[in-house]
């Protein structure tokens, strides 16, 4: 079956503007995770999202936010974009059930900001 | 912060088997361990966990102390194409419930030909 599939891959923004990232996750899943991976801080988890509802959230600023819809698919949402925003930005479904720790990664959303 | 710990680089011949070690000594008792790797420009990749018990899968081998304080991955015959960013993390297991994984900054395995 199909991996989780994030688009776009490639995007170049400039400061102040917003971006709007989508992920979808393997069909049957209905969790979502979004992680941010820099060379300077690697991966760090942004937020998690479960039947629509957030359950569990990093250590962002509330720039960052996320939503995900009754198909499960996903999408996060960064505001007033700033240059250490560049990032790759993983997206990773699992199932509801055992082996939780088994998550399933896109190949993410290289953002850059100018 | 990651409460693993991993040698930051590794080296190995291909066709060797190749010991990633991790050490993991704050680690409580329903909390597994999970490595992952992140191959060059991809997301990372789930390879195997456990709990106590050695566990083994089509891609590697997991040893796992007596006291669980540390762990060992093993490829038993590395290629070229395992050359990535290997991480161990711990994290709960309890089956539907949120969770969220803690990457430290891995082990970066170079496979030499």
């Amino acid at each position: 079956k199909a991996g989780v599939t994030q688009t776009p891959r490639y995007l170049i923004k400039t400061r102040g503007q917003q971006v709007t990232l989508s992920c979808s996750p393997i069909s049957g899943h209905r969790s979502v995770s979004w992680y941010q991976q820099t060379p300077g801080q690697g991966l760090q988890f942004l937020f998690e999202y479960f039947s629509e509802t957030q359950r569990n959230k990093g250590n962002f600023p509330g720039r960052f936010s996320g939503r995900q819809f009754s198909n499960s698919r996903s999408e996060m949402n960064v505001s007033t974009l700033e240059l250490g925003d560049s990032a790759l930005y993983l997206c990773a479904s699992s199932s509801s059930g055992a082996n939780t720790g088994e998550l399933f990664f896109g190949e993410g959303s290289r953002l850059t900001v100018l | 912060d990651a409460k693993t710990t991993q040698p930051p680089s590794m080296d190995c011949a291909e066709g060797r088997a190749a010991n990633l070690p991790c050490n993991h000594s704050t680690i409580s008792g329903n909390e597994y361990v999970y490595w992952y790797r992140q191959i060059h420009s991809q997301g990372p990749q789930y390879i195997i966990h456990g709990l106590k018990n050695n566990e083994t899968n089509e891609m590697a081998s997991l040893i796992i102390t007596e006291d669980r304080k540390s762990s060992t991955l093993i490829l038993p015959h590395a290629t070229l194409r395992d050359t990535a960013v290997y991480y161990c993390i711990d994290t709960l297991n309890s089956g539907g419930s949120n969770y969220k994984l803690t990457f430290g900054k891995g082990t970066l395995l170079t496979v030499n030909p």
